[in-house]
């Protein structure tokens, strides 16, 4: 296994076009989370999913992000009408829950936006 | 509501101790994490601990947790070079499962 796999590593793109990142997580990890992190920030939670089912999106999730885990692998975040607000580095982590103790998230590179 | 703070900068001379702290507000908080993100990377886990615990040491690094106070410290015994990275102190909880992260604190290594 290769671990979390991000993809595009970098997208840039012009307000108002649609956007979508890809992640596939680690094969054995049945939670798979998104975050979001800008410029001097810590990684701030966007939704997380447990198999496919989603089971938490963020308050601060605007109607244009949507994400879908349809057969409880990989993952996808989709940005409708991008703002420039929405440059950011889209984190993706998963993790096998408490199984072990603690709910260690093993992440990704991350998929960098960039809005015109 | 959960907050994760931390101090945003921290500077040390190579071979000292570094000391990062972090300040939650969660008190039902099961874990907490230390992460190190360096330049270009993603998030790599350093380490945890478990909230029923006040210490864990792990090498270089040790772990304090005052749960009175919601107070969190990672300590880096003989800092490197190449700790030179921002660090991020996380919170979890059983109920949601989520993991919320502070804005981080980077450590910059003096010579």
């Amino acid at each position: 296994d290769t671990g979390v796999s991000q993809d595009p590593r970098h997208k840039i793109t012009k307000r108002g076009q649609n956007v979508t990142f890809r992640c596939d997580p680690i094969s054995e990890h049945n939670r798979l989370y998104w975050y979001r992190q800008t410029l001097g920030q810590g990684p701030e939670f966007l939704t997380y999913f447990q198999n496919e089912a989603q089971l938490e999106k963020s308050r601060l999730l605007s109607d244009r992000f949507s994400a879908e885990r349809p057969k409880g692998s990989f993952s996808t975040l989709e940005i409708q009408r991008t703002e420039q607000g929405d440059s950011a580095m889209y984190l993706c982590a998963s993790s096998p829950g408490y199984t072990s103790g603690a709910n260690v998230l093993t992440f990704g590179a991350g998929s960098r936006l960039t809005v015109l | 509501g959960e907050d994760v703070e931390q101090s945003l900068f921290l500077s040390v001379r190579e071979g000292d101790s570094s000391v990062i702290n972090c300040t939650y507000t969660d008190s039902s908080s099961t874990y907490l994490y230390w992460y190190k993100q360096e330049p270009g990377a993603g998030l790599q886990l350093l380490t945890y601990i478990f909230s029923n615990m006040d210490m864990k040491q792990d090498q270089r690094l040790t772990v304090l947790l005052n749960k009175k106070d919601k107070h969190l410290s990672l300590r880096i015994a003989d800092t490197q070079t190449g700790d030179s990275a921002i660090y991020f102190c996380a919170e979890s909880t059983p109920v949601d499962d989520k993991i919320i992260f502070g804005k981080g604190t980077r450590l910059h290594i003096l010579p």
